[in-house]
């Protein structure tokens, strides 16, 4: 069983404050890391996939760094605005053996809240 | 355009009850996924099409899951019998290339079940 970890599990930001946190993984058999933002009643948003030790990624205010050697993630979001509000999901793709692979395996998520 | 969609978005059964999830992934996709939200966890793979190939079901939880793509578009995932335990929210996801690791899934909405 593949253990994705992501840390805080919640986390309470003041609007206009940046932050980050923290998607941890298995360092052995890494194929890609997937970032997804899902808010309340909608659908999971896919952020970035990454696949490459030091890749960093940018989309607006997020960006994401990957480091596949000890096996950790972070999404930082810059500004926090209240649309920010989400739950933020890291999901692990790793190759199996026989070279293959097919579902993701998420982590519990972080779920952000930004403060007027 | 039009995304993936789900249907329909909440369902309670009584348990015992046989119900049928549907999930229109987005047109000319030919990766879809099944997963399974339980209360306080992250999404967790249930099944893999590759057109209307399943490839992989090694996440359905007993043989009272049942997922089918006839035609390698729409899906349905139904569950027999169905029991407290299957409570969870159903996501969908489909991709526009079979077999790509990278590739970004696009989710839908999912399926709120309750069982009573």
């Amino acid at each position: 069983i593949l253990n994705v970890e992501q840390s805080p599990q919640s986390l309470h930001v003041q609007e206009g404050d940046s932050t980050n946190f923290t998607c941890s993984f298995p360092s052995s058999n890494f194929y890609a890391l997937h970032w997804y933002r899902w808010e309340t009643a909608k659908s999971p948003e896919a952020l970035f996939v990454m696949t490459l030790n030091g890749d960093e990624k940018k989309k607006g205010r997020i960006s994401a760094t990957l480091n596949t050697k000890e096996g950790y993630s972070y999404l930082y979001i810059k500004g926090s605005q209240p649309e920010d509000s989400a739950t933020y999901l890291c999901a692990f793709i790793e190759v199996y053996s026989g070279g293959g692979a097919d579902g993701l395996t998420f982590g519990k998520g972080t779920h952000l809240i930004i403060q007027p | 355009g039009a995304g993936v969609s789900q249907s329909p978005r909440y369902k309670v059964a009584k348990r015992g009850q046989d119900v049928a999830l549907r999930c229109d992934p987005i047109s000319g996709h030919v990766s879809l996924f099944w997963y399974q939200q339980a209360l306080g966890q992250g999404p967790e793979f249930l099944t893999y099409f590759q057109n209307e190939a399943q490839l992989d079901k090694s996440g359905l939880p007993s043989d009272r899951f049942f997922a089918e793509r006839p035609e390698g578009s729409v899906s349905t995932l139904k569950i027999q019998r169905t029991q407290q335990e299957d409570s969870a929210v159903y996501l969908c996801a489909s991709s526009l290339v079979g077999g790509a690791l990278t590739d970004t899934q696009y989710f839908g909405p999912g399926t709120r079940l309750t069982v009573l």
